[in-house]
């Protein structure tokens, strides 16, 4: 069974930079079938995608985040990570990681973190 | 990017009832629509991918339809594990969009 599991602060300070970690269990992160993905849920509102890393390196990014946000992945760890620098109040939300099914199209994100809070607050 | 549009925003139901759902895109996404549950506190969980195909393990009371730009969630004879929200989601771009949401109440 894969799973997928957060790690990061769960308070920063406004202009700051947030560092989440996303460790995979149960599966390869080098599987080569799967994008490795960071979204993010605002207290109370939708879901907003953010981005997402291949096994290769290979990054996209959610246009109106792209100048701020950065994803790596290390497959010795089996963990993928995000960056999100000049942080405001605005980033406040759940942050989740999961796993896109890449390899037929269409394409769904078939497994999920539980989820961490990042407030972004002085 | 792609808008997807989904109504309505909430809805009360009962159990044993059986509820519809829309998720409309501003562009055709051909067949390229999922759809998730969320509970309360808890991640998105897949119901639905290429618009009709039922995710294993999902109760057979849930099921999908559309094509294009219009699509619905389907769940019928609603159970108390079901109020929950749902949202829709394409996959036709590389920048992936969602829905608002839909939350299904008790009545």
């Amino acid at each position: 069974q894969v799973q997928l599991q957060e790690s990061g602060p769960g308070l920063v300070k406004p202009s700051q930079t947030l560092s989440l970690t996303c460790t995979v269990s149960g599966g390869s992160i080098s599987g080569g079938a799967y994008y490795w993905t960071w979204i993010r849920q605002h207290p109370g509102k939708g879901l907003e995608w953010i981005g997402y890393i291949y096994y290769n390196g290979r990054t996209f990014y959610n246009p109106s985040l792209k100048s701020r946000v950065t994803i790596s992945v290390d497959t010795s760890k089996n963990q993928f990570s995000l960056r999100l620098n000049s942080l405001t109040a605005a980033d406040t939300a759940v942050y989740y990681c999961a796993r896109e099914v890449s390899l037929t199209s269409p394409y769904y994100f078939d497994y999920w973190g539980q989820g961490t809070l990042v407030t972004v607050s002085s | 990017d792609i808008q997807m549009t989904q109504s309505p925003s909430s809805l009360s139901a009962s159990v044993g009832d059986r509820v519809t759902i829309t998720c409309r895109a501003s562009q055709s996404i051909s067949n390229y629509l999922n759809w998730y549950q969320q509970r309360p506190g808890r991640a998105p969980n897949l119901l639905i991918y290429a618009a009709s195909s039922l995710q294993s393990g999902v109760p057979s009371r849930f099921s999908g339809s559309g094509s294009g730009t219009d699509f619905t969630l389907t769940i019928s004879n609603l159970q108390p594990e079901d109020f929950a929200t749902y949202y829709c989601q394409q996959s036709y771009s590389s920048e992936k969009t969602f829905g608002g949401g839909t939350k299904v109440e008790i009545k």
